[in-house]
């Protein structure tokens, strides 16, 4: 099946940092890529749509220049938190979406970035 | 709105069968999805529904009914290994996936 990467698995960094998150698809081309979040005990809620080659289509309620989102590549997008906080601290996964023949999209999960702002 | 039901939370024992179910109200369908997810991971892939119908995969089975809005995950011969969160989740008409807040099973010996 299709692969997705994440990159780092955890980062720790200090408030006010900047914290770059890599997803990658590593056996097949995306267009089209997904970043979630999940705060413990709760569903994933999406943040932002990644496009290859185009902008990124943010959620209500997500900041944009906050969470700033690159899809240069059909096999790279990467999420990166400006000026992390506490409150950012969080479960980052990325998902890649394959269109399937049979006409349905399937999404393959990266494994996820754990970031604790301190 | 757009709306997805689970329980939050159900318990059973190593050997048994537990039905997980699934009610959906969105702008469109395009399938229905579910994943598990183990604590502290990304959430896996268990099956696809697009239409109405049981798909069995091996322990586990999923059964959709669009005119109900529904639908259920059926796990058999239960392992402790099945302690996990099962989400639900929606394909609206825009191909968005819309998740449920997931159902956390656990298994007793």
């Amino acid at each position: 099946g299709a692969v997705v990467s994440q990159h780092p698995s955890w980062v720790i960094c200090k408030s006010g940092t900047s914290v770059k998150i890599e997803c990658r698809s590593l056996d097949f081309q995306a267009t089209t890529m997904f970043w979630y979040r999940q705060f413990p005990k709760q569903s994933l809620m999406l943040m932002a749509t990644s496009n290859e080659g185009s902008k990124a289509t943010y959620e209500q309620g997500v900041e944009k220049d906050k969470f700033l989102i690159n899809h240069a590549s059909l096999t790279l997008s990467t999420l990166t938190v400006t000026s992390a906080h506490p409150e950012d601290s969080s479960f980052y996964i990325c998902s890649a979406r394959v269109s399937r023949e049979s006409g349905y999209n399937e999404q393959f999960f990266g494994p996820g970035t754990r970031l604790t702002v301190l | 709105g757009q709306n997805i039901d689970q329980p939050t939370e159900m318990t059973a024992t190593e050997g048994a069968i537990v039905q997980i179910n699934c009610t959906y109200q969105t702008s469109g369908f395009n399938g229905l999805f579910w994943y598990q997810q183990h604590a502290g991971e990304a959430p896996t892939f268990l099956s696809y529904n697009v239409l109405d119908g049981l798909e069995e995969k091996g322990r586990f089975s999923s059964f959709l009914s669009r005119s109900k809005g529904y639908s259920y995950l059926l796990l058999k011969e239960l392992q402790m290994k099945d302690s996990a969160s099962y989400l639900c989740a929606v394909t609206d008409s825009n191909y968005q996936l819309i998740w449920g807040a997931g159902t956390k099973l656990i298994i007793k010996p």
